[in-house]
C-alpha cells in the first residue's frame, strides 16, 4: 500500500525558509513511474498545486510561486522535498504531498496524498 | 488559467439520498481531465474519479461522474454515512499546472 508522510517545523518566521519532506512507503520514487507533487490549503480555502519534482530531479512549478519555491528528489532514502523562501503570513497552510499522474498532454491528477501537515507563519 | 466553480457550497441530505455536486469551468477543460476528490478532517485526500467519469481503484460504483467541456458533475447514489465529507474538483487539461474548485461540503441534514 503506497503511503505518503509529511515531517517538517510546524512554525517558520517570516521571512525566512519552509522546508518540508515527504517520505514515501510502498513505491519506489527511482522506478519513473510517477511525478512527485506539492499542493497546500489554507485554512477554509482550496488546495493550491505548488509544484512536482520527478525522478531525475526534474521540477515543474506553479507560477505563481516559481520564484521561491525549490522541490527536490533522493532516491537513496525515497524522499522528496519542498523548500519556499522569503515566507510569510499568507503560506499559512496544511502542506501535502502526493504522487502524481500525468495525463497525456496534460497536467497532473493526484491518486496518493499524505495527511498533510500544517505550517503556520509566525513571529 | 482555468477557474473551477464549485455549487452548491453545502448540500445537507440524509443518509440514502442521492447527491449531486457540480464544477464548472471558465474555459474549455482539455480531453475533460477532470478529477474528483474526498476530504475529511485529518485525513488525507482520496481520490474518487480521475478523466471525468473513471472511478479510481477501490472507489465503490455508488460515486459516479459525468459532463465534458465546461460542465461537470459528481453523483454519489445513495449517501452511505461515510460519505459526508468535502468533496473537490481538479482541472489538470493544461501541461503547465492544473487548479482546483474551492469545494461543496456534503453534510447530514
Amino acid at each position: 500500500q503506497v503511503q505518503l508522510h509529511e515531517s517538517g517545523p510546524g512554525l517558520v518566521k517570516p521571512s525566512q525558509t519552509l522546508s518540508l519532506t515527504c517520505t514515501v512507503s510502498g513505491d519506489s520514487i527511482s522506478s519513473g513511474n510517477y511525478y512527485w507533487s506539492w499542493i497546500r490549503q489554507p485554512a477554509g480555502k482550496g488546495l493550491e498545486w505548488l509544484g512536482r519534482v520527478f525522478n531525475t530531479g526534474s521540477t515543474t512549478y506553479n507560477s505563481s510561486l516559481k520564484s521561491r519555491v525549490t522541490m527536490s528528489v533522493d532516491t537513496s532514502t525515497n524522499q522528496f522535498s519542498l523548500r519556499l523562501n522569503s515566507v510569510t503570513a499568507a503560506d499559512t497552510a496544511v502542506y501535502y504531498c502526493a504522487r502524481s499522474r500525468r495525463a497525456v498532454a496534460g497536467g497532473y491528477y493526484f491518486d496518493y496524498w499524505g495527511q498533510g501537515t500544517l505550517v503556520t507563519v509566525s513571529s | 488559467e482555468t477557474v473551477l466553480t464549485q455549487s452548491p457550497g453545502t448540500l445537507s441530505l440524509s443518509p440514502g439520498e442521492r447527491a449531486t455536486l457540480s464544477c464548472r469551468a471558465n474555459q474549455r477543460v482539455s480531453s475533460n481531465y477532470l478529477a474528483w476528490y474526498q476530504q475529511k478532517p485529518g485525513q488525507a485526500p482520496r481520490l474518487l474519479i480521475y478523466d471525468a467519469s473513471s472511478r479510481a481503484t477501490g472507489i465503490p460504483d455508488r460515486f459516479s461522474g459525468s459532463g465534458s467541456g465546461t460542465d461537470f458533475t459528481l453523483t454519489i447514489s445513495r449517501l452511505e454515512p461515510e460519505d459526508f465529507a468535502v468533496y473537490c474538483c481538479q482541472q489538470y487539461g493544461s501541461s503547465s499546472g492544473v487548479t482546483f474548485g474551492g469545494g461543496t461540503k456534503v453534510e447530514l441534514k
